[in-house]
């Protein structure tokens, strides 16, 4: 079956780091996606990994290892405005998105 | 990036109305459509996936005389709720993909519905 692992909830402080990890089995894959949801609102695209490694971008970058079925999104300088929830979702075969449920971020001063 | 709309932004009927919502692609031509539903802290589900001009695939569970899709343009797909029930209330997203880069994905900002 296909199935998505991540993180339900991680709290962090204004100015940190944060990692946001992810693990993942697919019918095929076609790449790896990262999502923001903020509440009551549509998920806005953040990344997309299809090669291995890490793919950087301003204050998100986001790793990827198909071998291992892994991903992470690294935050770099939380801004309160950071507080979403992070939805990992990978494409498969079908070039159909699978979603999980995501990890809501908190972000406390 | 790509614009995608949805209409309206938010809905509160009746139970047994009918509530049609609307999806367009403002700068590109979707060649296919996916509809969404997602309840509070849950994953978006996936309802159907239509291509222009073609009768949409629904997942499994979906009830396709219930949940009514048209995608008769290259711009502009509905969903109609048909018969809405207090249960149909949910946040339903659509999002667009063109025929360029197949994994491109660009989502509408979602209509919540609230059925009294």
């Amino acid at each position: 079956g296909q199935n998505i692992d991540q993180p339900t909830e991680m709290t962090a402080t204004e100015g940190a780091i944060v990692q946001i990890n992810c693990t993942y089995q697919t019918s095929g894959f076609n790449g790896l996606f990262w999502y923001q949801q903020h509440a009551g609102e549509a998920p806005t695209f953040l990344s997309y990994n299809v090669l291995d490694g890490l793919e950087e971008k301003g204050r998100f970058s986001s790793f990827l290892s198909r071998s291992k079925g892994y991903s992470y999104l690294l935050l770099k300088e939380l801004q309160m405005k950071d507080s979403a929830s992070y939805l990992c979702a990978p494409m498969d075969s079908n070039y159909q998105l699978i979603w999980g449920a995501g990890t809501k971020l908190i972000i406390k001063p | 990036g790509a614009v995608v709309s949805q209409h309206p932004s938010r809905v509160i009927c009746k139970s047994g109305t009918s509530v049609k919502i609307e999806c367009r692609s403002l700068d590109f031509q979707a060649t296919t459509m996916f509809w969404y539903r997602q309840f509070p802290k849950k994953s978006l589900m996936l309802m159907a996936t239509s291509n222009e001009g073609s009768k949409a695939t629904y997942e499994q569970g979906v009830e396709k005389d219930k949940f009514l899709i048209n995608h008769a343009s290259l711009t502009l797909s509905t969903l109609t709720v048909t018969s809405a029930h207090p249960e149909d209330s949910s946040f339903y997203i659509c999002s667009a993909r063109g025929d360029r880069e197949v994994h491109e994905q660009y989502f509408g900002p979602g209509t919540r519905l609230t059925v009294t």
